[in-house]
């Protein structure tokens, strides 16, 4: 069984500040972890995701995460945030051999100018 | 290269009528999946496709929900009858295969609101 669990429904920064979103996991085997973001009326696109090489994943947009399997986290961050990355973000957990994704509830994030 | 599309974009129909909601995914993936997205929660599989095969239906809800994927192409996900319950974004993904570390490509998405 897996789960996630995002900590924050709504995240609000300024312009400029950094951004944390929080992602915690739960799997039976060694997980493969995923951050999708969702603009109003639109699909989801992938930000990044860990598929157990470095530690340390690097996305699109300036966006990185950290996987840390001893606090079961996989954070989102980035350093400077910009009005246009203001969406809502998904956290998903895939532990399995077909691909299934189990998604947090999700985060949206606003940013003031 | 094209992305997944789907259609219709909107769709409101009236509880206990039918809907049907279309996807193409990205040419050449072999793994395609539905998912159910209601508002304020992240998307749950429904169905999920390997070829033409099924390979998880254990969330689709089955004296409602159908889908089939003809010829390992397209897909068609039907509701009879809806219920106020299945108003929801059905969003549509592939994937090249089914690997747990594949990415998984969405399409726009179908809202769907049952009155």
């Amino acid at each position: 069984a897996q789960s996630v669990t995002q900590l924050g429904s709504h995240v609000s920064v300024s312009e400029g500040a950094l951004v944390l979103l929080r992602c915690n996991y739960s799997s039976s085997v060694p997980p493969y972890l995923f951050w999708y973001v969702q603009y109003p009326n639109q699909g989801l696109q992938l930000l990044l995701k860990y598929t157990s090489a470095a530690t340390l994943v690097k996305g699109i947009n300036g966006f990185e995460a950290e996987f840390k399997k001893s606090e079961t986290s996989f954070h989102l961050t980035k350093p400077s945030a910009h009005m246009s990355d203001a969406a809502e973000y998904f956290c998903a957990v895939s532990g399995t051999s077909y691909g299934k994704l189990t998604f947090g509830q999700g985060t949206i994030l606003t940013v003031h100018p | 290269e094209a992305g997944v599309a789907q259609s219709p974009r909107y769709k409101i129909i009236e509880k206990r009528q039918s809907v049907a909601f279309w996807c193409n995914p990205i040419s050449g993936h072999a793994t395609l999946y539905w998912y159910q997205q209601i508002l304020g929660q992240g998307p749950k599989l429904l169905i999920q496709f390997q070829n033409n095969g099924v390979v998880d239906d254990s969330q689709l809800p089955k004296d409602r929900f159908s889908a089939e994927r003809l010829k390992g192409v397209d897909s068609t996900l039907k509701i009879q009858p809806a219920k106020l319950e299945d108003s929801a974004v059905y969003l549509c993904a592939s994937s090249l295969t089914s690997g747990g570390q594949d990415t998984q490509y969405f399409g726009p998405g179908t809202r769907l609101t049952v009155l």
